[in-house]
């Protein structure tokens, strides 16, 4: 177990609708990263949090965004929900610079 | 740009077979981090091993072993005396520079028979 924990853990969605994804982070884990997998592939980056701002972002449009917070959970919202949305969501927790990723099992979104 | 082939899709064996997977990156960066990590149905991506550029040391761990060889840009993972248990999604992954994404290969499925 690595101490991320994500919510929901499985939804369902309609085409063109809006979800949050919740994550709450590693004890000690200032930096949340977020992540897509598709069904078969590897998992592709979203985009990165560093207390509190956005550090790095992944090749995903404007309707994903996200927040950190003070205590370091981050949210992942996706505005009009497209059918290709549906996938495997990861939440990663680290400290900044350590190469050390630690992952939570995912939200599964279902996008009919 | 970094890339991290894994061009094996599938691999079956019998329990106590060794298995390797292998696994080829790309980056331009002197710095870098490899990984491997194991994904269970369940979801979790479960780290396995990180290694920096700088560190070409073999290693193993109990029935793991990762072979780094920076000649071929080659980390490959090998699982001696499989076991069911071993049935899972294995992922080679690199952090390469000041970059601040793992770049994913897509993946090998193990699957482990009696």
């Amino acid at each position: 177990e690595t101490g991320v924990t994500q919510s929901p853990t499985h939804l369902i969605k309609t085409r063109g609708q809006q979800v949050t994804l919740r994550c709450s982070s590693q004890s000690g884990h200032n930096t949340v990263s977020w992540y897509q997998q598709a069904l078969g592939q590897g998992p592709q980056f979203i985009f990165q949090y560093y207390r509190e701002e956005e550090n790095g972002r992944g090749n995903f449009p404007p309707r994903f965004s996200g927040l950190q917070f003070p205590n370091y959970s981050s949210e992942l919202n996706v505005n009009a929900l497209e059918l290709d949305d549906s996938a495997l969501y990861l939440c990663a927790s680290s400290r900044p610079n350590t190469g050390e990723l630690f992952f939570g099992e995912g939200s599964r979104l279902t996008v009919l | 740009a970094q890339k991290v082939t894994q061009a094996q899709t599938e691999i079956s064996v019998v329990e106590k077979e060794d298995v390797t997977l292998d696994c080829v990156y790309e980056t331009r960066d002197t710095t870098y981090y490899l990984f491997w990590y194991k994904q269970p149905p369940s979801g979790e991506l479960v780290f396995l091993i990180r290694r920096n550029s700088f560190d070409e040391q073999n290693e193993i761990s109990g029935r793991y072993s990762w072979n780094f060889q920076k000649s071929t840009s080659s980390f490959n993972f090998t699982i001696t005396a499989s076991q069911v248990v071993d049935s899972a999604v294995y992922f080679c992954a690199l952090i390469a520079g000041t970059a601040s994404k793992l770049t994913f290969g897509t993946g090998t499925r193990l699957q482990v028979t009696l």
